[in-house]
Order: structure tokens, then sequence, then C-alpha cells
């Protein structure tokens, strides 16, 4: 399969406590993104790296997130000390930077709930 | 303030049928690009079509078709001959000028029955 892949699917995980999120992109996509999909809202951006560099954040990623690509390959996703309402989906995409606008692929998500 | 507004909360049709979606997009940029993605039941969001701005010519792509219009900033999304198969939620998104990332719609949830 050479598609987004992303670990683990489910994570269920008590409030306070710490989870980390693992995408592995498509192997020659040198932008990364992540977004996080509540219950019935479409997905919302959170970060994205060129390669080893993040490029940008959304404000919707608190001093809780973070996120890191090292190598420019796999990347992480953190969050410390857990809240209910980080329950959500993580989505991962990647693409190939190039001439125009290249497509972003999503994996399969990272379903959090948190209790 | 909402970018992609996706009016149609869910549109429920009979195998055979057309479904349209409606999408309605903000952007004061004069480059942007417009997406439709598919969210099957599975959640893996599968990507459909995609037009930039420079180009308001509608196309057909199989049992899709798109009308984009930038007079009314909208992209509607066709369905043709709708199958069960067809059923999943269905995102409209835009991406602006040289900004990479996607601002989604809400989805509508399309149901196809047999």
């Amino acid at each position: 399969d050479t598609g987004v892949s992303q670990n683990p699917r489910h994570k269920i995980t008590k409030r306070g406590q710490n989870v980390t999120f693992r995408c592995d992109p498509i192997s020659e996509h040198n932008r990364l993104y992540w977004y996080r999909q509540t219950l019935g809202q479409g997905p919302e951006f959170l970060t994205y790296f060129q390669n080893e560099a993040q490029l940008e954040k959304s404000r919707l990623l608190s001093d809780r997130f973070s996120a890191e690509r090292p190598k420019g390959s796999f990347s992480t996703l953190e969050i410390q000390r857990t809240e209910q309402g980080d329950s959500a989906m993580y989505l991962c995409a990647s693409s190939l930077r190039g001439l125009g606008y290249n497509e972003q692929f999503f994996g399969p998500g990272t379903r959090l709930t948190v209790l | 303030a909402q970018k992609v507004t996706q009016a149609q909360t869910e549109i429920s049709v009979v195998e055979k049928e057309d479904v349209t979606l409606d999408c309605v997009y903000e952007t004061r940029d004069t480059t942007y690009y417009l997406f439709w993605y598919k969210q099957p039941p599975s959640g893996e969001l599968v990507f459909l079509i995609r037009r930039n701005s420079f180009d308001e010519q509608n196309e057909i792509s199989g049992r899709y078709s798109w009308n984009f219009q930038k007079s009314t900033s909208s992209f509607n999304f066709t369905i043709t001959a709708s199958q069960v198969v067809d059923s999943a939620v269905y995102f409209c998104a835009l991406s602006e000028g040289n900004d990479y990332k996607l601002s989604f719609g809400a989805g509508t949830t399309v149901t196809v029955r047999a």
C-alpha cells in the first residue's frame, strides 16, 4: 500500500494523559499536513510541513499540541494533558510541491477519544 | 468567517436519480483552487475534482460534473445516475493564493437508497 498511513487508527485515553500519533506520507511527497475533524464538521487545518520545516500553525494548535517531522519523512503529532475537547479524528495528508497546485492525499485518520 | 458554505446538510435520493451539491465560497484572492472530496463511511477522504480560479470551463468526468461560476462564487457538484456506493459525506474545499492549506465546508451527507 503506497498511500498515506496513520497509526494508531483508534486511541482511547483518560483526561490528562499524553498521546502521540504518527503519519507516514506517500514516499515522494515533501509536504505534510495535519487536520482535525470533529463530528459533523469538515476538517480544520492544524499545521503543515515542507520537508522537515514546520511552515504554518493554526490558532487551533494550542501549546499542548506539538508536531514534528524529523528528516522530512514521517511526522508525529503529540497532545499533552489531553482534554475531553480534544476528542476528534486527526487526519494527515501529503502532497508533492511542484508547479501549480498538487492535490492533498489523506490518510485514514486517528480517532481520539478522551474520557 | 466561514470561507466555504455548504447549505445542504443532508440529501436523500433513490438510485439513478441525479444529485447536485451546492458550494459557495468566499475569498479576496484572485488565484485560488476549489475541490470536492468524498468521505465514505470508512472515514478516509477521497479527492474527486479540482478547479483553479482561472478556468471556469465546466467539465464532466464520468458520472461527475461541476459548475463553477465566479460571478456567484459557487462551485456546485453533480452526480449523475447515483448509485448506492455514492452514499457518503461530500466536502467542498478552498485553497487560497500561495497558501496550500484547505478550508473545508461542513459537508453534505448524501444517502442513495436502492
